[in-house]
């Protein structure tokens, strides 16, 4: 069965701290992406990769950054955590624009 | 993208056909609509999608109006199980593999 995997189900982090979210897809998939999901605000997209080392800025970046090293794995980075960054986060990929998504299982981030 | 309305919640009795439905009005001919679903506290799982003739795999199938200005998910033997936000999304096929997800229906299978 294919997979994206997060690292984290739940984490919970201080304000300041550097924030590090991992996930890994099995599907040898080129395309990845970061949402966040907030009540009423539905799914925004933070930054998606087409390929390793390549990364474009989604709908609400600021705050972000991600890392493509390796083709399967794709990570969110929260450089000084702050309180609005509380959030489900959803890593997601898929190998074309005709093709659905999958998505990993979430992290619930708390910044407190 | 088109803008979808889809109604904010739908209860179905388990064992029965759930019928959710979209309105797309202003899709353009390139834009395909994809269903997803979310169960609670997990991520969203694709379900199906299509262009212009309807679809089914093993999940469920997608009826597209011949105007393609909406469409009907069927979830043809509703269980517990496919309690779930639904989600409706219109995309053009070149729309950087950005997806979008509105308010979506709140289906509530009941025993």
């Amino acid at each position: 069965d294919v997979k994206v995997t997060q690292s984290s189900r739940y984490l919970v982090k201080r304000t300041g701290e550097k924030v590090f979210l991992e996930c890994v897809q099995d599907m040898d998939h080129e395309n990845m992406f970061w949402y966040r999901q907030d009540p009423g605000l539905g799914l925004r997209l933070i930054y998606f990769s087409y390929d390793v080392k390549m990364k474009e800025k989604g709908d609400i970046p600021e705050g972000y950054s991600v890392s493509r090293e390796k083709k399967e794995r794709f990570s969110l980075i929260l450089e000084s955590a702050s309180t609005n960054q509380t959030s489900m986060y959803l890593c997601a990929s898929n190998s074309g624009e005709l093709y659905g998504y999958t998505f990993g299982s979430g992290t619930r981030l708390t910044v407190v | 993208d088109a803008k979808t309305t889809q109604p904010p919640s739908m209860d179905c009795a388990e064992g029965r056909a759930a019928n959710l439905p979209c309105n797309h009005s202003t899709i353009s001919g390139n834009e395909y609509v994809y269903w997803y679903r979310q169960i609670h506290s997990q991520g969203p799982q694709y379900i199906i999608h299509g262009l212009k003739n309807n679809e089914t795999n093993e999940m469920a199938s997608l009826i597209i109006t011949e105007d393609r200005k909406s469409s009907t998910l069927i979830l043809p033997h509703a269980t517990l199980r496919d309690t779930a936000v639904y989600y409706c999304i219109v995309r053009v096929r070149d729309a950087g593999n950005m997806l979008t997800f509105g308010g979506g229906t709140r289906l509530m299978v009941k025993p």
